[in-house]
């Protein structure tokens, strides 16, 4: 059953430590997607990748957050330093890249609080 | 602001009964897109409704399109339990990016 695979499930941290949160897409799958979630803001798009090349970050604070595709098997999400505004769930969400009927598979989310 | 508005903010509606929610749209889009996410969990791809469409069926559920209004309704049918989440559009734009937005979500709770 394929399926996104997003590692840590929960993550507790002080302020200004470094976060790395991990996705592994669907097998095949050649575009991926960040976003965070949160109460005030709904879901948020950080980043876009498609063919491990980064599309679109506009989303995302360039001075502390970076994302970044090793391989097509690992989309990476980094936080340096963290701040208690960054606490929220934070979805990887993947696609096939069939075009414009493409659909996303998400991942379960990796909920951050820093304190 | 985001690309998809959905109004809804919440429901509340015994089991048995319909649910409807409407999302607003502002730029042209090349579908349109509703998920359901429960509780703790990621989102899940229901239907996707083509810019050409207006109207399409999946089991209980019926999502109409209107690309005059910009705008898109999602009907749940003789509602259960199980169908309390929360529902989000989601349009994805038609310039070279193609990306996915979504609105702020409907969040529906079905009491038996």
């Amino acid at each position: 059953d394929a399926r996104v695979t997003q590692t840590p499930r929960h993550k507790v941290t002080e302020m200004g430590q470094e976060v790395t949160m991990r996705c592994q897409p669907i097998l095949g799958h050649n575009t991926v997607f960040w976003y965070r979630q949160t109460m005030m803001q709904g879901l948020e798009l950080l980043a876009y990748f498609r063919n491990r090349a980064p599309l679109d970050d506009s989303g995302m604070p360039k001075d502390r957050f970076s994302a970044e595709m090793p391989d097509a098997t690992l989309a990476t999400l980094k936080i340096q330093p963290s701040e208690p505004r960054d606490s929220a769930v934070y979805f990887c969400a993947s696609g096939p890249g069939t075009g414009g009927d493409e659909k996303l598979f998400f991942g379960s989310g990796t909920q951050l609080s820093v304190l | 602001s985001q690309q998809g508005e959905e109004d809804p903010q919440a429901l509340s509606i015994q089991e048995g009964e319909n649910a409807t929610m409407n999302c607003s749209y502002k730029t042209s889009i090349n579908n349109l897109q509703w998920y359901r996410q429960n509780s703790g969990r990621g989102l899940v791809h229901l239907i996707l409704i083509r810019s050409n469409e207006r109207e399409k069926h999946s089991g209980r559920l019926r999502v109409t399109l209107d690309t005059s209004k910009k705008s898109s309704s999602l009907l749940i049918t003789a509602s259960r339990a199980a169908d309390t989440a929360s529902y989000f559009c989601a349009t994805r734009t038609t310039d070279s990016w193609g990306k996915f937005q979504f609105g702020a979500g409907t969040q529906v709770v079905v009491t038996p």
